[in-house]
């Protein structure tokens, strides 16, 4: 079976920009979450998502949006990007999002702003 | 805020050597503790799910401890090899149980 896939692998934006990311789930897992890691930190929780609706959100700006669609992949929008919103970007996926899963994570995407 | 802490954040071992880490946390309102390790290049990998106080899990090698009274995990190498060069991350579940809270993990080099 295909792991997490997340697309695409490297994007350059600019100040000011947006961007879209994606995210494939495993088959057969119904909740995806994204996490933000820049160098030196552990991966810092943005959203989670389970049946299409957000059940988690971490202490990001609303510049930060989400939404998961029927077949349960995931996408991750951000705008009017800013330097430090440089980063790889996470999304993992479990069946259920419960806290005895454990989560499965793509490749990440790796923004840079200049 | 929930904190996770790792320790020791970075480590270099000898080929054979057995080595453990640390992750300490708040004691109350647990959920779950997760352990990944991320090699390079690669995508974290789950280690290990503990969700009981006195869980002990076993994967080949690597082993990991739960203590969730006194608010820390253990994680335990025994004879490291190249391979295991990574950086281990640990993680708990926030306190509504929707979000994984990352340390900043513990980078491990080990040499032939």
């Amino acid at each position: 079976d295909a792991g997490v896939t997340q697309s695409p692998t490297h994007l350059i934006k600019t100040r000011g920009q947006q961007v879209t990311l994606r995210c494939s789930p495993i088959s057969g897992h119904k909740s995806v979450s994204w996490y933000q890691q820049v160098l030196g930190q552990g991966p810092q929780f943005i959203f989670q998502y389970y049946e299409k609706e957000e059940r988690g959100r971490g202490n990001f700006p609303d510049r930060f949006s989400a939404r998961q669609f029927p077949n349960y992949s995931s996408e991750l929008n951000v705008n009017a990007l800013l330097l430090g919103d440089s980063a790889l970007y996470l999304c993992a996926s479990s069946r259920t999002g419960h806290s005895d899963q454990p989560q499965h994570f793509g490749d990440g995407t790796r923004l840079s702003i200049l | 805020i929930l904190n996770v802490e790792q320790s020791p954040q970075s480590l270099h071992v000898q080929e054979g050597d057995s080595t453990n880490f640390t992750c300490s946390f708040p004691s109350s309102n647990f959920y779950a503790l997760h352990w990944y390790r991320w090699e390079t290049a690669k995508s974290p990998e789950a280690l290990f799910v503990m969700t009981l106080n006195g869980d002990e899990k076993k994967k080949g090698r690597i082993s990991a401890t739960l203590n969730t009274k006194e608010g820390y995990s253990y994680l335990y190498i025994k004879g490291s090899q190249p391979e295991d060069s990574a950086t281990y991350l640990c993680a708990l579940f926030n306190q509504a149980g929707t979000a994984l809270i990352f340390g900043k993990g513990t980078t491990l080099s080990v040499s032939s």
